[in-house]
């Protein structure tokens, strides 16, 4: 079955730093860019970056370059979205989303995870 | 950065009416267009990529429609389960992908 599984829902302190993980299964994990995106309560949708799990390869939307970390682990066929400073603006659901394109990226989005809530509160 | 503005932001519809989402973008972006679907508690689902191409399973009173800076997604009877909110996303300006705010489609 095709689908991507992520970790469960975290609740942090300002200042700290969380790491969510999706884990890919029912296609070629190193195929496919993955994209990580998220829903803030009553907003929208924002975009965070993505990786190549071929070879690692990062792209990190500009207001998050300096805290947003995206890693892999091929072996398990999974890749890891680490924030760090966390404020309470961050608290929202964190999806993984594979990219359309096989081999190239598409830059949009035809598989998600579930989705994870990070809720950051003193 | 490129912006996308949809309206309505709320749109009230009955079951079986025709209904249509208007994205603007703030420059032109060819037809690098998605629209997505999302229902409470739920991932977003891909409808429509390159402005028009329908993806695989998506039923066919969804459609999508426009180029450059005007876009519209437009169902032809909605059906209850269409009740949710729709996204668009432009991925032409990376790395900046961005989306539009949303529209809403409730229960009239």
């Amino acid at each position: 079955q095709v689908q991507l599984v992520q970790s469960g829902a975290e609740v942090k302190k300002p200042g700290a730093s969380v790491k969510v993980s999706c884990k890919a299964s029912g296609y070629t994990f190193t195929g496919h860019h993955m994209h990580w995106v998220r829903l803030v309560p009553g907003q929208g949708l924002e975009w965070l970056g993505r990786v190549n799990p071929n070879n690692g390869g990062t792209n990190i939307a500009l207001r998050f370059q300096s805290r947003v970390i995206l890693t892999t682990e091929t072996s398990v066929s999974t890749t890891y979205m680490e924030l760090t400073r966390l404020q309470s603006a961050d608290t929202a659901v964190y999806y993984c989303a594979r990219d359309f394109g096989a081999g190239i990226a598409m830059d949009y989005f035809d598989l998600w995870g579930q989705g994870t809530l990070v809720t950051v509160s003193s | 950065d490129i912006q996308l503005t949809q309206s309505p932001s709320l749109l009230s519809a009955s079951v079986g009416d025709r209904v249509t989402i208007a994205c603007r973008a703030s420059q032109g972006i060819s037809t690098y267009l998605a629209w997505y679907q999302q229902k409470p508690g739920k991932a977003p689902k891909l409808l429509i990529y390159g402005a028009s191409t329908l993806q695989n399973g998506v039923p066919s009173r969804f459609s999508g429609s426009g180029s450059g800076t005007e876009f519209t997604l437009a169902i032809s009877s909605l059906q209850p389960e269409d009740f949710a909110t729709y996204y668009c996303q432009h991925f032409i300006s990376y790395p900046q992908l961005t989306f539009g705010g949303g529209t809403k489609v409730e229960i009239k």
